[in-house]
């Protein structure tokens, strides 16, 4: 039972533009929502979160978009850069489950110069 | 800065043998959790701990064995080790209430 979902293995994005990266969820209770960031042969690394009573958290070239009656989360990325091309995974968390994060099955973003 | 240190970048075992990753934090975090990462299946849960000697299982424990003995490691221990378990695994910290957990840089475990 997959309660967060990345449909999209993959998305290539011309340098410059935007990279619109998608998530979908299952479980209404989840109080905030992340996205990591993961380079090959490193850990995932904190990118922005969102609270379940917000819709919208900016952070530099960075915006999170929720959509809570569509279960359905995004990441822009303005404007993209070579140096973003990496797996980005969305995580899900619930406060009364001792922290734990459920995570998405991770997107490879690849931008080209 | 949060330091999640993974005691092995790269290791190679052999089915049947009891292995062991380690996994240290410098920040005093309550919370540790073990991940492993497959492609195309994310990041799963096995196990993570919310306190010395305390520990929980995650989504895919099978197989798999925790200890927390101090509040700054936390072992993760495949029994009897088999080649389904070739995997990355992720070990991640946080403190207390919503935090994010930060996450060591990976040992990419092959059972031969």
């Amino acid at each position: 039972d997959q309660q967060v979902k990345q449909n999209s293995p993959s998305l290539s994005v011309q340098e410059g533009r935007i990279s619109i990266l998608n998530c979908d969820y299952t479980n209404s209770m989840f109080d905030y929502f992340l996205w990591y960031k993961k380079y090959p042969a490193e850990g995932p690394t904190f990118l922005i979160s969102i609270s379940s009573i917000k819709d919208k958290n900016e952070d530099g070239r960075f915006t999170v978009f929720l959509n809570k009656s569509a279960k359905h989360l995004s990441l822009h990325i303005v404007p993209s850069q070579p140096g973003d091309s990496a797996v980005y995974f969305c995580a899900a968390f619930l406060d009364n489950q001792g922290g734990k994060l459920i995570f998405g099955q991770g997107t490879e973003l690849s931008v080209k110069p | 800065d949060v330091k999640v240190t993974q005691s092995s970048r790269y290791l190679v075992k052999r089915t049947g043998e009891k292995v062991f990753l380690e996994c240290v934090q410098d920040m005093d975090h309550e919370n540790m959790f073990w991940y492993r990462q497959d492609p195309g299946l994310g990041l799963r849960l096995i196990y993570f701990s919310y306190d010395v000697k305390m520990k929980e299982k995650g989504d895919i424990p099978e197989g798999y064995s925790v200890s927390r003995e101090k509040k700054e490691r936390f072992s993760l221990i495949l029994e009897s080790a088999s080649t389904n378990q070739t995997s990355m695994y992720l070990c991640a910290s946080k403190p207390g209430g919503f935090q994010p957990q930060h996450f060591g840089d990976g040992t990419r475990l092959s059972i031969l």
